[in-house]
């Protein structure tokens, strides 16, 4: 297993364009994270899935914001008309949903820049 | 309800010096805590994890963390700071069956030949 990946490592866009990120996490984990990070803060949880179920989503998720994981496997995240507050790195994450151990792995993130 | 605040978000210390990097955590159930590390252009790596067992944990590269419920602290250290632990840390805590995991902001330790 090569861990978590997430495609395309860099994106550029334009103010108003929509882009989609993918997330392939550990095949054997049931929980599948997707967090942002800014400059010089920490991430900031966005949404979770347990399996293809999403259970939690955090209320600064505007509804530009969209996530999928339809087959309980990889995952996509969706921003809808881009601004340029949505300038981040966005990190995914997997686990294996073990009750009490919630560790998680990180893929290499995808760095969104919005002009 | 959860979060974590790190004391500090910047450390210096010269090489082999000893290390601390402050957390203070608030959770509502009894918490799972965790130090991940990022180096620049890295992505987050697990340094270690206290799940309700030992209070003093060992993690990877010599660090250490010591979960003290009565300060609500899980303070990182390590004895001899080396080169190569210039970084990122970040102190996180998940409440047992809870799905998030909450970042503090961030430690970015410095370390002086």
């Amino acid at each position: 297993d090569t861990g978590v990946s997430q495609d395309p490592r860099h994106k550029i866009t334009k103010r108003g364009q929509n882009v989609t990120f993918r997330c392939d996490p550990i095949s054997e984990h049931n929980r599948l994270y997707w967090y942002r990070q800014t400059l010089g803060q920490g991430p900031e949880f966005l949404t979770y899935f347990q399996n293809e179920a999403q259970l939690e989503k955090s209320r600064l998720l505007s509804d530009r914001f969209s996530a999928e994981r339809p087959k309980g496997s990889f995952s996509t995240l969706e921003i809808q008309r881009t601004e340029q507050g949505d300038s981040a790195m966005y990190l995914c994450a997997s686990s294996p949903g073990v009750s009490g151990a919630n560790v998680l792995t990180f893929g290499a993130g995808s760095r969104l820049t919005v002009l | 309800a959860q979060s974590v605040t790190q004391l500090d978000s910047h450390v210096s210390v010269s090489e082999g010096t000893p290390v601390l990097l402050r957390c203070n955590y608030s959770s509502s159930y009894s918490p799972s805590l965790f130090w991940y590390v990022q180096h620049p252009n890295k992505g987050l790596q697990l340094l270690l994890k206290y799940t309700s067992a030992a209070t003093l944990v060992k993690g990877i590269n010599g660090f250490e963390a010591e979960f003290k419920k009565s300060e609500t602290s899980f303070h990182l250290t390590k004895p001899s700071a080396h080169m190569s632990d210039a970084a990122e840390y970040f102190c996180v805590v998940s409440d047992i069956n809870a799905g998030k995991s909450t970042f503090g902001d961030g430690t970015t330790l410095t370390v002086k030949p």
